[in-house]
């Protein structure tokens, strides 16, 4: 198992420009979700699916979209890149329920300039 | 407002001692505590999940207590060790009721030093 693998590791952006980051889990998850980390703070949810086809709102989604066509893949989208999206960007996914283990990929980190 | 509080910020110890790191919560209705160890430039990995019947729990030289009652969780490192050096972060998950959402703490970062 390769487990939670993000795509790619580092990216920088100029303001208004798009891109995708990429998430995908090989243990067959239901639970997928998106997380930004900044300094000094923890991190905070923008958006999660609970399953292939359903998407829900985080803490924070302004700015971005997320869709779930399949069980292993959920694509994070940047509509028009800010300074303010500077972070670094985790995925993570676990089974359906209330002590399941959450598992992370080892993140992106975004720059925009 | 669901929040998770964690002390020190930050905190040095020599190898070979023991320390100790703190986290309240005010995230209700609650299920369940975690602690995760993320090292510099990686994603968060578990440690522990608490229920709210569990006291304790230990990982290796990891133990975490949880008072429900008080909101409050310890993570407990016996004899660090180097790779100890991270940042430990508190999540609390909240009840089903709330979607089973993780609320993180700010975490404390860890350095071990020979």
């Amino acid at each position: 198992n390769a487990g939670v693998t993000q795509t790619p590791k580092f990216q920088v952006l100029k303001t208004g420009q798009s891109m995708t980051l990429q998430c995908a889990q090989d243990m067959n998850h239901e639970y997928m979700s998106w997380y930004r980390q900044d300094p000094g703070m923890g991190l905070r949810l923008i958006h999660y699916s609970v399953g292939a086809g359903i998407t829900d709102q985080g803490e924070v989604p302004n700015g971005y979209n997320v869709s779930r066509s399949t069980t292993e893949d959920f694509p994070l989208r940047l509509l028009s890149a800010a300074p303010s999206q500077t972070s670094v960007y985790f995925c993570a996914s676990r089974v359906q329920g209330a002590t399941t283990e959450a598992f992370f990929g080892q993140g992106t980190r975004l720059t925009v300039v | 407002k669901n929040q998770v509080e964690q002390s020190p910020q930050s905190l040095i110890i020599l190898e070979g001692k023991n320390c100790t790191l703190q986290c309240n919560y005010t995230v209700s209705p609650f299920s369940n505590l975690r602690w995760y160890k993320q090292d510099t430039g990686r994603g968060p990995v578990s440690l522990t999940i608490m229920t709210f019947s569990e006291n304790t729990k230990s990982n290796g030289r990891y133990t975490a207590t949880l008072d429900a009652d008080t909101k409050q969780s310890s993570l407990h490192i016996t004899a660090s060790q180097l790779s100890d050096s991270a940042s430990y972060i508190c999540v609390v998950s909240g009840a089903k009721a709330a979607g089973n959402k993780l609320t993180f703490g700010g975490g404390t970062r860890v350095l071990v030093k020979p």
